[in-house]
Parts: C-alpha cells; structure tokens; sequence
C-alpha cells in the first residue's frame, strides 16, 4: 500500500497569513493526489485533484503543487473559513490511502 | 446539485451484520463511480471501497476485504453497503461519496455520514 505522510500536524496560524501543507507519499504517484478540507461536524470538500486542479467552486486562494512524491497545498491570504483539517489522499493506486491530516488552527 | 443521504448506522454486537444505504440525487447515477469512507471518532479518513458504475467493478481496502460488499441499484439512486462479521475497530463514521469519473478515485461529493457502533 501507498503510505501518505502530512507535515506538520497542527500549524498554527493567523489570519491573512500564507500557509504552507506537505504531503509525501511512499512511492511515486504520478500526479494523483488530491486534497480535501474537513471541518468539524461535516463532510470533507475537494480542493484540489491532480496535484494542481482546483475543483469546481474552490477559491483561487488554494493552489496545489508538487511532483514525484511530493506535494504541498497553499493557502494564501488565510480566511477564519479556512480554519479546518486538511486531508492529502493519493489515487494513483488501490487501495486508495490519505495521510492523517493536517489541522489549521488559531494562533 | 449533488445529495448523498446515508441510511442504516446504529449499534450492533460484534460479529453481527448491517446494512447501510446511500440515496443519491441531483446527478446521474448510473454514470458515476461511488465510493464508502469511514471515520473513526476523533480519527482521520479511511477509504473502505469503491463501485464502479455499473456494478461491474468493486475494490476494498484490506482491512474490510472479504467481510464488506459494496453494492448498487442504479433503478433506485441507491449504494449499498453489506457489512458482515462486524468488530469493534469498525465504529465509524461511514460516509459514501461519488467518484469524480468513473474509477479515478477523487471523491467530488460526500454525504453527511452514519455512524456504526460495534459493541463487544
């Protein structure tokens, strides 16, 4: 299996900053990761697919980047809305595996 | 606009079965893979399996394999999930979520989620 590990765990941030998310997977995916952010008591929304592909409705804000093993998020210009855990899944593979989250929270 | 309402969580004795439905609408379902995902209280996201459009196609994650089957009723807009032998580890959250295309592995939409309690 696909083994994807987020850093940091928690990043603590104020408004207005730029955030920065990483995500490293096991092996190589070839681009098929994406990324979701998850808010307490509901369900997680797609940002971004294909390592850079902002899914439809998503703020010009979020951009994704990376290659290889590799991949980061960010959030520029940080909203109170953006304050949530943010999830790296890869596809590239079944089983389908996420890293364990990274929570954006107040500083 | 895409909605995805969960039935069929509760609490059920280790070794039991249960059933949980997915009632799909605002899209055309029978164009779309869907998927399970579960949560574990306090937990992160764990992918459980996937269908593809037509039923033809399943995968599991290993740790269900062989005691979950995903299941669909394109007639009906509904997913389905047959959850045998249940342990305790599976108390979750379970959420279906539709596929981005057909077995891409993106999930574009999630439902609201229904939580299992296994008891021992």
């Amino acid at each position: 299996d696909i083994v994807v590990t987020q850093s940091p765990v928690t990043l603590s941030v104020s408004l207005g900053e730029r955030v920065t998310l990483s995500c490293r997977a096991s092996q190589r995916v070839s681009g098929n990761l994406a990324w979701y952010q998850q808010k307490p008591g509901q369900a997680p929304r797609l940002l971004i697919y294909g390592t850079s592909t902002r899914a439809t409705g998503i703020p010009a804000r979020f951009s994704g980047s990376g290659s290889g093993t590799e991949c980061t998020l960010t959030i520029n210009s940080l909203q109170s809305e953006d304050f949530a855990i943010y999830y790296c899944q890869q596809y590239h593979n079944w089983p389908l595996t996420f890293g364990q989250g990274t929570k954006v929270e107040i500083k | 606009q895409v909605q995805l309402v969960e039935f069929g969580g509760g609490v059920v004795q280790a070794g039991r079965s249960l059933r949980l439905s997915c009632e799909a609408s605002g899209f055309l379902f029978s164009s779309f893979g869907m998927h399970w995902v579960r949560q574990a209280p306090g937990k992160g996201l764990e992918w459980v399996a996937i269908i593809s459009h037509d039923g033809s196609e399943a995968y599991y994650a290993d740790s269900v394999k062989g005691r979950f089957t995903i299941s669909r009723d394109n007639s009906k807009n509904t997913l389905y999930l047959q959850m045998n032998s249940l342990r305790a580890e599976d108390t979750a959250v379970y959420d279906c979520a539709k596929d981005l295309g057909g077995l891409l592995g993106i999930f574009d939409s999630w439902g609201q989620g229904t939580l299992v309690t296994v008891s021992s």
